[in-house]
């Protein structure tokens, strides 16, 4: 079974601060996704990769960056946390023969 | 931007009767995916359809997709108090994209 793990649950960060989410994947995906999940919005793509080191900006890119540098890990980053980042952060991978798409836990990220 | 709109957004059915859920799209398609996603939990593939093909099963599930009416539907029969989730349907535009474009769910209580 394809294993997606997300670093944390829960999450309570300030505004400004620097907040690293990261996602690792045991099944050697090439590609991996982050979206955020909103009530009444549904889940939005923030961005995705399809191999190291490359990435693809999704709908809703600004306020984030990512970073991969291993195959197995996707990093979300904000830059400077802001309160309308409160959300629900899913990370996700796919292979590039497959069509589903495997997903973390998901990270209930607080910004007070 | 949003392609998949879940319909209705809320259903309340008793344990043993039968759910349908709705889902319809703005653009062609490769294919569309349902998920199911249980309360602050990450989603979970539930079954994926082709744009060639009309019908499938998996389990107590079937879902159908008219290409052109741009719709699908999601039967659960003889739902249990377990099927209780939120389910999403999600396409995907071409064979070369990797993105799935999420619709907003259709949150299902199943009342035992």
């Amino acid at each position: 079974d394809v294993k997606v793990t997300q670093s944390s649950r829960y999450l309570v960060k300030r505004t400004g601060e620097k907040v690293f989410l990261e996602c690792v994947q045991d099944m050697d995906h090439e590609n991996m996704f982050w979206y955020r999940q909103d009530p009444g919005l549904g889940l939005r793509l923030i961005y995705f990769s399809y191999d190291v080191k490359m990435k693809e900006k999704g709908d809703i890119p600004e306020g984030y960056s990512v970073s991969r540098e291993k195959k197995e890990r996707f990093s979300l980053i904000l830059e400077s946390a802001s309160t309308n980042q409160t959300s629900m952060y899913l990370c996700a991978t796919m292979g590039s023969s497959s069509g589903e798409q495997f997903f973390g836990p998901g990270t209930r990220l607080t910004v007070l | 931007s949003q392609q998949g709109e879940e319909d209705p957004q809320a259903l309340s059915i008793q344990e043993g009767e039968n759910a349908t859920m709705n889902c319809s799209y703005k653009t062609s398609i490769n294919n569309l995916q349902w998920y199911r996603q249980n309360s602050g939990r990450g989603l979970v593939h539930l079954i994926l359809i082709r744009s060639n093909e009309r019908e499938k099963h998996s389990g107590r599930l079937r879902v159908t997709l008219d290409t052109s009416k741009k719709s699908s539907s999601l039967l659960i029969t003889a739902s249990r108090a377990a099927d209780t989730a939120s389910y999403f349907c999600a396409t995907r535009s071409g064979a070369g994209s990797y993105q799935l474009t999420f619709g907003k769910g259709t949150k299902l209580s199943v009342i035992p």
